[in-house]
């Protein structure tokens, strides 16, 4: 299995511009997580779906990003626009009915300037 | 609402040390505990998984033990190494529906040679 897939790795925009980051998940998995790092903040929980629909979003920062699965095995996360204080490490984590524990992909560093 | 501790923030050991990392949960309600290692830049890899129903889990020279009723975990690491450097970081997952996933603000560990 190739775990969880993140792109891109690496992302630089300009302030303003939409921005998707997308995660693909290890296949039969079925709770997808994604989270926020930042060196002042550590990792921030922003939304977690379970068997495609999601439970909690209340780490969202603000109408600026959504996050969909449009299938049981791929989801984005999307910034628009984005701001400069959105610049951090973006990981995706799956994970099958919990029972395995959680597989985090390598991340998106996303930098806004 | 569930939180994690970790402590010490931050160690620094010379090599060979035995070392013990310590992290605590407020909620024994937990369906499993899993601890990563993160190295600078790169992504979470998983280290060890503790069902609630367990005591400890081994992985080479890695030992991780859980007593759910104190809210505590310990990842031992015997005979360290300065390859062992990195941030260790614990997280709790919920028993309950929502297969909720909470972390530590972890522990960053220097291995000196």
């Amino acid at each position: 299995d190739a775990g969880v897939i993140q792109s891109p790795r690496h992302e630089v925009t300009e302030m303003g511009q939409e921005v998707t980051l997308r995660c693909k998940l290890i296949s039969g998995h079925n709770s997808l997580f994604w989270y926020r790092q930042t060196m002042m903040r550590g990792l921030e929980l922003l939304i977690y779906f379970n068997n495609n629909v999601p439970i909690d979003d209340s780490g969202m920062p603000e109408d600026r990003f959504s996050a969909k699965m449009p299938n049981a095995s791929f989801s984005t996360l999307k910034i628009q626009p984005s701001e400069p204080r959105d610049s951090a490490v973006y990981f995706c984590a799956s994970s099958r009915d919990r029972v395995q524990g959680y597989t985090f992909g390598s991340g998106t560093r996303l930098t806004v300037v | 609402k569930q939180e994690v501790t970790q402590i010490p923030a931050a160690l620094s050991v010379p090599e060979g040390e035995n070392l013990v990392l310590n992290c605590s949960f407020t909620d024994s309600a937990i369906y499993n505990l899993q601890w990563f290692r993160q190295d600078p830049g790169k992504g979470l890899t998983s280290l060890l998984l503790i069902q609630s129903s367990q005591r400890e889990q081994t992985s080479g020279r890695l030992n991780a033990s859980l007593d759910k009723s104190s809210g505590r975990s310990t990842l031992y690491i015997a005979a360290s190494q300065p390859g062992d450097s990195a941030t260790y970081l614990c997280a709790v997952t919920d028993n309950n529906a929502g297969n909720m996933l909470t972390f530590g603000g972890g522990t960053r560990l220097m291995v000196k040679p």
